[in-house]
């Protein structure tokens, strides 16, 4: 089955990290660029981070520049340090049409993990 | 990084049309034929309608259409049926590896 299951959301306090995880089965990973959006419950999407698919082009939001850091190898990471309340929000795990960022739309999402930040 | 700018609401009857604006920059959607359009119902994960601009994913009904003129990107959604009821992102690529969306439109349909 062609999927994406996203792992890694929790409740944490403000300052500390956290580390997303996304499983894609179904397709050939390493073919496509893949991307975090993010949407604050009741609220807007919001793109987080884009990686290509050899990971030579990596994109930021500004909202998390200098702070978030997206990876890949089997599957995608977003590794998140120095959370704020305003990082609070569904995290989904997208897959681009194309090896490059942005290049299209994005054409299959995970269901989502919840991050909230809280103290 | 300033989003991209869509109306809050658009409404319409069974069988009738309508189309969402998504209001960009030269930056963004005025700069790149790159414009996507998203639909998400209430609890749902998104889903593509529109790529480039103009082309369907294979299974998206011919109901929907995209175009763009200048900076600015429309999604018309023709012979409108209960299940089109949804909210409506845009989204664009924004040069430098980066995307835009915008900020969606719910659309009613009455």
């Amino acid at each position: 089955e062609v999927q994406l299951v996203e792992s890694g959301g929790d409740l944490v306090q403000p300052g500390r990290s956290l580390r997303l995880s996304c499983a894609a089965s179904g397709f050939i990973f390493g073919d496509y660029a893949m991307h975090w959006v993010r949407q604050p419950p009741g609220k807007g999407l919001e793109w987080v981070s884009g990686i290509s698919w050899n990971g030579d082009g990596i994109g930021y939001a500004d909202s998390v520049k200098g702070r978030f850091t997206i990876s890949r190898d089997n599957a995608l990471y977003l590794q998140m340090n120095s959370l704020r309340p305003e990082d609070t929000a569904f995290y989904y795990c997208a897959k681009d049409l194309t090896p490059l960022i942005g290049l299209t739309g994005f054409d299959l999402w995970g269901q989502g993990t919840l991050v909230t930040v809280s103290s | 990084q300033s989003a991209l700018t869509q109306p809050p609401s658009a409404s319409g009857s069974p069988g009738q049309s309508v189309t969402i604006s998504c209001t960009g920059t030269s930056s963004d959607v005025g700069g790149y034929n790159y414009v996507s359009w998203y639909q998400q119902h209430p609890g749902k994960a998104p889903k593509l309608m529109i790529f480039d601009v103009s082309k369907r994913p294979s299974g998206v009904p011919d109901r929907f259409s995209g175009s763009k003129s200048g900076n600015m990107a429309s999604l018309t959604v023709s012979g409108l049926r209960a299940e089109d009821e949804a909210v409506y992102y845009c989204s664009s690529y924004a040069g430098s590896n980066n995307v835009l969306f915008g900020g969606g439109t719910k659309l009613t349909v009455l």
